[in-house]
């Protein structure tokens, strides 16, 4: 029984360029979180989605950042034009599909994005 | 969410006992108490979690307070695995009622395990 599967999971990029990272949910789970994580700061909260629908996006920066969880396939964080303050862990996180205040998330291993 | 308080750091030895405290004071009466760590290098991990009565899992114990504004989680015996930055995090119903799909980390305990 798979967790939740990110890759890559160290990605180099170069300034200007775009950064995609993949986010595979445990099998069942139709809820999909990501978060960041600075160096040297805690976890933030980007955004929240169901299949095909983006439920919370309060995280998430107004410019370059998209995300997506299509119908099939994995859910994608997608940054345009990275800069260098883009560089951070980026974790992923799915729950079941009933969400409630006593659901559990679970974690990916984290995708490492370095801007050069 | 509500705002947690823990400390930044803690200690301990090997095969004791760990409590690893949080202060919520304005905690409401739907808020969950949750715990998550993370271990170096690596994604959070869920430990616990509870409403009102004390919990047990395989992980860990968490006691909460009378009047909920404080919650120990409990390592019965730390080993080295446990070193780990530990958040306490309450989860609620925002307006709206979509914002309870979010987990608000703070900046959590760093508890470090001697031999």
């Amino acid at each position: 029984n798979a967790g939740v599967m990110q890759n890559p999971r160290h990605l180099v990029r170069r300034r200007g360029q775009e950064a995609r990272l993949r986010c595979s949910p445990m099998k069942g789970h139709s809820h999909v979180y990501w978060y960041r994580q600075l160096p040297e700061e805690g976890l933030k909260f980007m955004v929240y989605l169901q299949k095909e629908n983006i439920i919370d996006e309060s995280g998430m920066p107004k410019e370059r950042f998209s995300a997506e969880f299509p119908k099939e396939g994995p859910s994608i964080l997608r940054i345009q034009q990275v800069v260098r303050g883009d560089s951070a862990a980026y974790f992923c996180a799915s729950s079941p599909q009933l969400a409630s205040l006593q659901e559990t998330q679970y974690f990916g291993p984290g995708t490492r994005l370095l801007v050069l | 969410d509500a705002k947690t308080t823990q400390p930044n750091s803690m200690e301990s030895n090997e095969e004791e006992p760990v409590h690893l405290p949080c202060n919520h004071s304005t905690i409401s009466g739907t808020d969950y108490i949750h715990w998550y760590r993370q271990l170096p290098s690596q994604g959070p991990e869920y430990v616990i979690h509870g409403l009102t009565s004390n919990v047990n899992n395989r992980m860990a114990s968490l006691a909460i307070a009378e009047d909920r504004k404080s919650s120990t989680l409990i390592l019965h015996r730390a080993t080295l695995r446990d070193a780990a930055v530990y958040y306490c995090i309450l989860r609620d119903v925002e307006a709206g009622g979509t914002s309870y799909g979010k987990l608000t980390f703070g900046q959590g305990t760093i508890l470090t395990v001697h031999p």
